[in-house]
């Protein structure tokens, strides 16, 4: 069965420094999707990045950046340049080849102060 | 291009009521996926739809269903409410090509049992 682990409940960053979310997944699949959501209080999931279990690269939206390490079954998530409108929940998911069913972690509530 | 987008936004009802929420894609989306989400549950999938068709259903009891009409628009009704379907409701939609992609959230419908 797909799992997803984020074993951070909260993190705070300072404004402007880097931070990194974690998460771990298992899978028995060759091929499935990582994907990073972001949840303001407004409630409305919001789509961060995606890396496809087959890409080589790791996946780069802006300031976010996803350091997938297959072997170990990592896929965190990188935020540079932390802004105070980065405070939310955060939540990494999984899907697997040909659906569109996502599984979620528990996600990570960050918070970023002055 | 507009988002998804899901109505109502929020909706306060009785317990053994019936409730039915409705998800519009993002124009040429044609997968349609519902998410419960709750304080003690987290994020829990529901059900998938693509051309009318599901094509997944989680681990929920029969009062919850689904449907898709040939515009990809989703409806879902819950019959004989209880408090413990107090939750927000997410409905995700993407372009499913085979591999897994991006899904998109509406801002979801807060549905309160009282």
């Amino acid at each position: 069965a797909q799992k997803i682990t984020q074993t951070q409940p909260g993190m705070f960053v300072q404004e402007k420094e880097a931070v990194t979310l974690d998460c771990t997944y298992d899978t028995s699949d060759q091929s499935y999707g990582l994907f990073w959501y972001k949840q303001p209080s407004s409630g409305e999931m919001i789509f961060l990045i995606y890396q496809g279990s087959y890409d080589e690269q790791n996946a780069t939206e802006g300031r976010y950046s996803l350091n997938f390490q297959k072997a170990r079954k990592s896929a965190n998530l990188v935020i540079s340049a932390s802004q105070l409108g980065d405070s939310a929940m955060y939540f990494c998911a999984m899907s697997r080849h040909n659906t569109d069913k996502l599984i979620f972690g528990t996600g990570t509530r960050l918070q970023v102060f002055p | 291009k507009a988002g998804v987008t899901q109505t109502p936004r929020y909706l306060i009802k009785t317990r053994g009521q019936q409730v039915t929420l409705s998800c519009s894609p993002i124009s040429g989306h044609r997968s349609v996926s519902w998410y419960q989400q709750t304080p003690g549950q987290g994020l829990q999938f529901l059900f998938e739809y693509f051309s009318e068709t599901q094509r997944n259903k989680g681990n929920f009891p029969g009062r919850f269903s689904g449907r898709q009409f040939s515009n990809s628009r989703s409806e879902m009704n819950v019959s004989t409410l209880e408090l413990g379907d107090s939750a927000l409701y997410l409905c995700a939609s993407s372009i499913p090509t085979g591999e897994n992609t991006e899904a998109f959230f509406g801002q979801g419908t807060r549905l309160t049992v009282v």
